[in-house]
């Protein structure tokens, strides 16, 4: 199956500090690459839509000026966690999907996030 | 926000038996697709099953859909041990404003005991 690699895997930093997770499209190109945020023993919850070449779309309560998404190439979208505060100590993942209707989002293996 | 509901939330069973879990949504839909996710890790996508599509088989697992309920079901059968992990199904909404955008259910944790 596709493959989506998600680096880093896991980050300890201080608050105040801004952090950058990055997902790669290893095997095809993404147009689209979506950014969830999970709780423990949650579900998923979509931030937002990562367009290649365009701005990225997010959904209603989620500040873009908080976390910024690029998506400068079809096989590259990062996410920024600017300003980090322990609030937002999470789990991060990235999927990525054919822009082919009926297809499956092709998973990362998340990001860890612990702000102290 | 989250465009259903599973049940149960969590689930135990001794391996060998069969594991079944629910899936309800609220919207038309293009697909319903179920995933897996191991402790701490990414999703895994098992099945995909379309909006004009009743059942769909895949290994050990079957999935069948009801639009007119707007309702799925995930059947494992002789589960085992490594099948532990909780599971979710995704939605592909009509009219979402681009493909594949998926709305995720609460997640059943299942846990299958040797």
């Amino acid at each position: 199956g596709a493959v989506v690699s998600q680096h880093p895997s896991r980050v300890i930093c201080k608050s105040g500090t801004s952090v950058k997770i990055e997902c790669r499209s290893l095997d095809f190109q993404a147009t689209t690459m979506f950014w969830y945020r999970q709780f423990p023993k949650q579900s998923l919850m979509l931030m937002a839509t990562s367009n290649e070449g365009s701005k990225a779309t997010y959904e209603q309560g989620v500040e873009k000026d908080k976390f910024l998404i690029n998506h400068a190439s079809l096989t590259l979208s990062t996410l920024t966690v600017t300003s980090a505060h322990p609030e937002d100590s999470s789990f991060y993942i990235c999927s990525a999907s054919r822009d082919i209707q009926n297809q499956p989002q092709h998973f990362g293996d998340g990001t860890r996030l612990s702000i102290l | 926000s989250q465009q259903g509901e599973e049940d149960p939330q969590a689930l135990s069973i001794q391996e060998g038996e069969n594991a079944t879990m629910n899936c309800s949504y609220k919207t038309s839909i293009n697909n319903l697709q179920w995933y897996r996710q191991n402790s701490g890790r990414g999703l895994v996508h098992l099945i995909l099953i379309r909006s004009n599509e009743r059942e769909k088989h895949s290994g050990r697992l079957r999935v069948t859909l009801d639009t007119s309920k707007k309702s799925s079901s995930l059947l494992i059968t002789a589960s085992r041990a490594a099948d532990t992990a909780s599971y979710f199904c995704a939605t592909d909404p009509l009219f979402s404003g681009g493909y594949n955008k998926l709305i995720f259910g609460a997640g059943t944790r299942l846990a299958v005991h040797p």
